[in-house]
């Protein structure tokens, strides 16, 4: 297995456009996660799921902000309307249990001009 | 409010130099992680504690969890350029997952 993988790494966007991300996490693992960290910060928490199911989600996750992960394995993150402040890096990661640590992808770093 | 409030936010220290960053909260932790996060990537797992005044060390890093399980510590020995990076703290609170802000650790040769 090759870890966690993000596509794409790198998004500029212009305000107002809409931008999907795709994250493909650890096959045996199943619960995903989607951070957004900006520069000289510690990631934020933004959603998860067990297997398909979305079990939390963040007050930063407004309602331009949608994810899912339909059979339970890769997940996307779309963000419409995106705005200047959306511009920041978004992790993904996976793991088997809550206890256990996170794998995290590449993440995809989005500016929006 | 800042559950995990780490120090100091930044450190700047010559290679061979010991170090030592904290992670601290006022309430009571299951658990608590930590990160190592290079520019460009995401962050890696180090180390989980679990129980209160655990000592875990690998290889030049010894990790602490205090005794109240309110802080942990982080201490390098002899630090390596190769130790360069942002160390993050992690905790599972009751459902919410929350990072500390980090400490940018750089390492000059």
């Amino acid at each position: 297995d090759t870890g966690v993988s993000q596509d794409p790494r790198h998004k500029i966007t212009k305000r107002g456009q809409n931008v999907t991300f795709r994250c493909d996490p650890i096959s045996e693992h199943n619960r995903l996660y989607w951070y957004r960290q900006t520069l000289g910060q510690g990631p934020e928490f933004l959603t998860y799921f067990q297997n398909e199911a979305q079990l939390e989600k963040s007050r930063l996750l407004s309602d331009r902000f949608s994810a899912e992960r339909p059979k339970g394995s890769f997940s996307t993150l779309e963000i419409q309307r995106t705005e200047q402040g959306d511009s920041a890096m978004y992790l993904c990661a996976s793991s088997w249990g809550t206890g256990d640590g996170q794998f995290f992808g590449p993440g995809t770093r989005l500016t929006v001009l | 409010t800042q559950l995990l409030e780490q120090s100091p936010q930044f450190l700047s220290i010559q290679e061979g130099e010991n170090l030592t960053v904290y992670c601290n909260s006022s309430s009571v932790f299951s658990s608590l992680q930590w990160y190592r996060q290079e520019p460009g990537e995401g962050p890696v797992l180090l180390v989980t504690v679990v129980t209160g005044g655990e000592v875990k060390k690998l290889k030049r890093l010894t990790f602490q969890f205090g005794d109240a399980r309110k802080d942990s510590s982080l201490h390098i020995t002899a630090a390596q350029t190769g130790d360069t990076g942002l160390y993050l703290c992690f905790c599972n609170q009751g459902g919410k997952l929350i990072f500390g802000q980090g400490t940018e650790l750089s390492v000059k040769p």
